[in-house]
């Protein structure tokens, strides 16, 4: 079984839903971030978590929130969606530096 | 200008090349060096941490300069197997901060 998934992996879905994204590890690790990617640009952080009772904002974090729901799960939300972040959506998790990525979401909004 | 620059690509290379990836960083600050790599739709996977001496794992070797902010990856000898993207990785800030910067990758496409 891989050590962080992510649900769902793949979203369609209409300007002004609600959606939320999901991410679970099984590697122990304190530290939790979602990032997103589009084509030409690096990975760019949405929100990072140091542990469950800590949250804090990326670079890029409007338009987007965050649960630490436990110490395996983050979920990042996007309460109402708008087609500039059509994007590729990664979890990932770390002990210190090192990070471990989950296999991505691609959402799409139309 | 960005914090982490690489390379501009793609790199077409054909099998058994010698292929060099060059990337800049600045924040003098950083302390922790990675390569990672992406296959297209994947998942970045970790190739790599690069430390001050130099570091060599099997084909690859990987070298940082601090005083120059200078990060490099040398692939010998390219298996098609090797074509993906490359990320420069630094983190942000000194020390233990967990807070990574991307470089845009630069890709290779190995050729038979």
């Amino acid at each position: 079984d891989a050590d962080v998934t992510q649900t769902p992996r793949n979203r369609i879905t209409k300007t002004g839903k609600r959606i939320m994204l999901e991410c679970s590890q099984t590697k122990g690790h304190d530290r939790m971030y979602w990032y997103r990617q589009d084509p030409g640009l690096g990975l760019r952080l949405i929100y990072y978590s140091f542990d469950v009772k800590d949250i804090n904002k990326g670079e890029i974090s409007d338009g987007y929130s965050v649960s630490r729901q436990a110490q395996a799960k983050f979920s990042l939300s996007l309460e109402s969606a708008i087609p500039n972040q059509t994007a590729l959506y990664f979890c990932a998790t770390s002990f210190y530096n090192e990070q471990f990525f989950g296999p991505g979401t691609r959402l799409t909004v139309l | 200008r960005k914090e982490v620059e690489q390379d501009p690509g793609p790199f077409n290379v054909p099998e058994g090349a010698t292929v060099a990836f060059n990337c800049t960083y600045s924040n003098s600050a950083s302390q922790s060096f990675f390569w990672y790599r992406q296959d297209c739709r994947k998942e970045p996977k970790l190739l790599m941490s690069v430390y001050s001496s130099g570091n060599e794992d099997g084909r690859f070797t990987a070298q940082l300069n601090r005083a120059s902010q200078y990060i490099s990856l040398l692939i010998r000898d390219s298996k098609l197997s090797d074509s993906a993207t490359y990320l420069c990785v630094v983190n942000r800030g000194s020390s233990n901060t967990g807070k990574l910067i991307f470089g845009q990758g630069t890709t290779l496409q190995v050729k038979p």
